[in-house]
């Protein structure tokens, strides 16, 4: 199994809160993703990084934040949460070629209330 | 755009029993096409890949073939295992897009 790990695991907050979930991968990949799934929805990408410094949007990025200072970290950050953003949210790592295959971290659920 | 529709559940099938669970795409350029397993509280773990038409991926039984002519890659096992129960998502890959399907819940009953 890749080494992804995704803290905290499960999460509840308020409405207007600020919320940030970890992604730490031990595998020195270039490229990691953040992604959400929703039922009958699937996975859709919020935000992806290509580099340290480097990110870009994905499909459903309004309301998030990333940050990448160093290679195995990934920080997703909700700036003032709310419950349509109550999800469960999954860290993805993939090299050499950007977005082919894709390994995937546990997961962390997020309630927001 | 880049889509994927797969097939809706949920699928119950006894134990032994054939699974098809069907799946077509839309792209631009030539996407690599993929299934992944979802297993109760985890998160997904690629089952098995294919890069180009006709190539054939297969894994713990089960294959899936690219079709170019019908967009398609559906994914057969010949005989279901209680232990396959899982939620299964096509996906796939162009330019540095990467799309998922809505994922299909299998139960297999002994």
């Amino acid at each position: 199994d890749a080494g992804i790990t995704q803290s905290p695991r499960h999460k509840v907050t308020e409405t207007g809160t600020p919320v940030t979930l970890r992604c730490h991968q031990t595998e020195n990949h270039r490229y990691m993703y953040w992604y959400r799934q929703d039922p009958g929805h699937g996975l859709r990408l919020i935000h992806y990084s290509y580099g340290v410094k480097d990110t870009d949007k994905g499909e459903v990025s309004d309301g998030y934040s990333v940050s990448r200072s160093k290679t195995e970290d990934f920080l997703l950050t909700l700036e003032s949460a709310t419950s349509s953003q109550t999800s469960v949210y999954f860290c993805a790592i993939s090299e050499p070629r950007g977005a082919d295959t894709q390994y995937f971290g546990p997961g962390t659920r997020l309630t927001v209330l | 755009g880049n889509s994927v529709t797969q097939m809706e559940g949920p699928v119950t099938l006894s134990e032994e029993a054939f699974l098809t669970i069907n799946c077509t795409y839309t792209a631009t350029g030539y996407p690599s096409l993929f299934w992944y397993v979802q297993y109760p509280g985890e998160g997904l773990q690629l089952l098995l890949k294919a890069t180009k038409a006709d190539d054939k991926g297969s894994n713990k039984g089960f294959e899936a073939t690219y079709r170019k002519e019908t967009t398609s890659f559906h994914l057969e096992k010949g005989s279901v295992q209680v232990s396959d129960s899982a939620v299964y998502f096509c996906a796939l890959s162009v330019l540095n897009d990467m799309r998922f399907g809505a994922g299909t819940r299998l139960t297999v009953k002994p």
